[in-house]
């Protein structure tokens, strides 16, 4: 199976930077996305991270690393609007390459 | 969500009653599923498929059924309504590495 943990809550202020962490137990691994999901809204695609190291989005980027079962987003300049909730999810290979679980989501309050 | 078009928006039920939710593609993707998602709990894998004809279950499975007799349609049918279903539900098409929702069933069951 495949266990996913991320902090539930998170605040910041406007203007600076945050890491939102995602640890994860999987018995097989084939990738990772981040998504974005604002309150009575469907997710919306950040990132997918397949191979270890930084991939870099505008004001977005997203860390991975396979042997510590261990990824990152890091938003910079936060913006208002990012107040959202992120939703760390793995594509496994266990049931099948295209069985993606998801975690519980962190929710981000960006605060002036 | 350009390309998952999914319905109704909202759906009210009575205990016991039956619906399907309906999801449909023009992306022409082998790779459905459907997902609830309950507050403190995140999306839960309900039942996905990996073309037509072949589907297989999720996490929670239990209380719906799916078929898939084509490519383009991925429906989920709740065979007797329970309060336990009360919840948002997502329809979800992979395309090589992203994953397309469509806006979301808000269902309710009373």
């Amino acid at each position: 199976g495949q266990n996913i943990d991320q902090p539930t809550e998170m605040t910041a202020t406007e203007g600076a930077i945050v890491q939102i962490n995602c640890t994860y137990q999987t018995s097989g691994f084939n990738g990772l996305f981040w998504y974005q999901q604002h309150a009575g809204e469907a997710p919306t695609f950040l990132s997918y991270n397949v191979l270890d190291g930084l991939e870099e989005k505008g004001r977005f980027s997203s860390f991975l690393s396979r042997s510590k079962g261990y990824s990152y987003l890091l938003l910079k300049e936060l913006q208002m609007k990012d107040s959202a909730s992120y939703l760390c999810a793995v594509r496994g290979s266990s049931g099948g390459y295209q069985k993606v679980t998801f975690g519980t989501g962190t929710k981000l309050q960006v605060i002036p | 969500n350009a390309g998952v078009t999914q319905t109704p928006k909202f759906q009210v039920l009575k205990t016991g009653q039956s619906m399907t939710l309906q999801c449909a593609q023009d992306m022409n993707h082998e790779y459905m599923s459907w997902y609830r998602q309950d507050p403190g709990m995140g999306l839960r894998l309900i039942h996905y498929s990996v073309g037509a004809g072949i589907t297989d279950q999720g996490e929670v499975p239990n209380g719906y059924n799916v078929s898939r007799s084509t490519t383009e349609d991925f429906p989920l049918r709740l065979l007797s309504a329970a309060p336990s279903q009360t919840s948002v539900y997502f329809c979800a098409v992979i395309s090589g590495n992203t994953i397309y929702f469509g806006e979301g069933s808000w269902l309710t069951v009373v």
